[in-house]
């Protein structure tokens, strides 16, 4: 069955250091692979997303996101986190030529302490 | 570009009583649009997909009769929650798949939700 896994439900991060999301899937071929943000009471923000070519994405606010087809996961990366940054991230899978419909991880809360 | 609108942000009605959710995508034409719940501190469930013109498809354990989604132009989708009750409370969330020129973009667009609370 097809799944996306985040393995982390809640992480802590001090404002400056480094930040990494893990997220991986389980698919018969290589999916989309999105990486978005959702802020409290808000909709869905895309940081980036991955169709082909560079396996290493730059995204939005300093985000970056690494392809790995031998380990099926697209980890979200940024080296220098901002109070701004916490939020729930979500990692997000869709099937090529279906219409955009996607499947999403169970989400990533991250918090940022001075 | 690409932007995804919904109204009303925030909804409170009884119990019983059915409540329309309006999403539109402002400046491109959406082919596909899909509507999500998301329960607190979860991630968003599918709930259907609808594609202009023509009946939704609803995924496993969404009830037809109580989420009717119509899609009846390019930019606009509408969900209606029927005879709502306590347990329809949630957090419902629309996106837009973008075509152009009858090509479809594999990317959704997504409108910033609505609260809907059923006392």
């Amino acid at each position: 069955a097809q799944s996306v896994t985040q393995p982390d439900i809640h992480i802590t991060v001090s404002e400056g250091a480094s930040l990494e999301l893990r997220c991986n899937y389980s698919y018969g071929a290589t999916p989309y692979l999105f990486w978005y943000v959702q802020s409290p009471g808000q909709g869905l923000q895309l940081l980036l997303k991955y169709f082909s070519g560079d396996t290493l994405v730059q995204g939005i606010k300093g985000f970056e996101a690494e392809f790995k087809r031998s380990q099926s996961s697209f980890n979200l990366r940024k080296p220098s986190v901002h109070w701004s940054d916490a939020a729930e991230y979500f990692c997000a899978v869709g099937e090529r030529n279906s219409w955009g419909k996607l499947q999403f991880g169970a989400g990533t809360q991250v918090v940022v302490t001075p | 570009g690409a932007v995804v609108s919904q109204h009303p942000s925030r909804v409170i009605c009884k119990s019983g009583t059915s409540v329309k959710i309006e999403c539109r995508s402002l400046d491109f034409q959406a082919t596909t649009m899909f509507w999500y719940r998301q329960f607190p501190k979860q991630s968003l469930m599918l709930m259907a997909t609808s594609n202009e013109g023509s009946k939704a498809t609803y995924e496993q354990g969404v009830e037809k009769d109580k989420f009717l989604i119509n899609h009846a132009s390019l930019t606009l989708s509408t969900l209606t929650v029927t005879s709502a009750h306590p347990e329809d409370s949630s957090f419902y969330i629309c996106s837009a798949s973008a075509s152009r020129g009858g090509v479809a973009y594999n990317e959704q667009f997504f409108g910033p939700g609505t609260r809907l609370t059923v006392l």
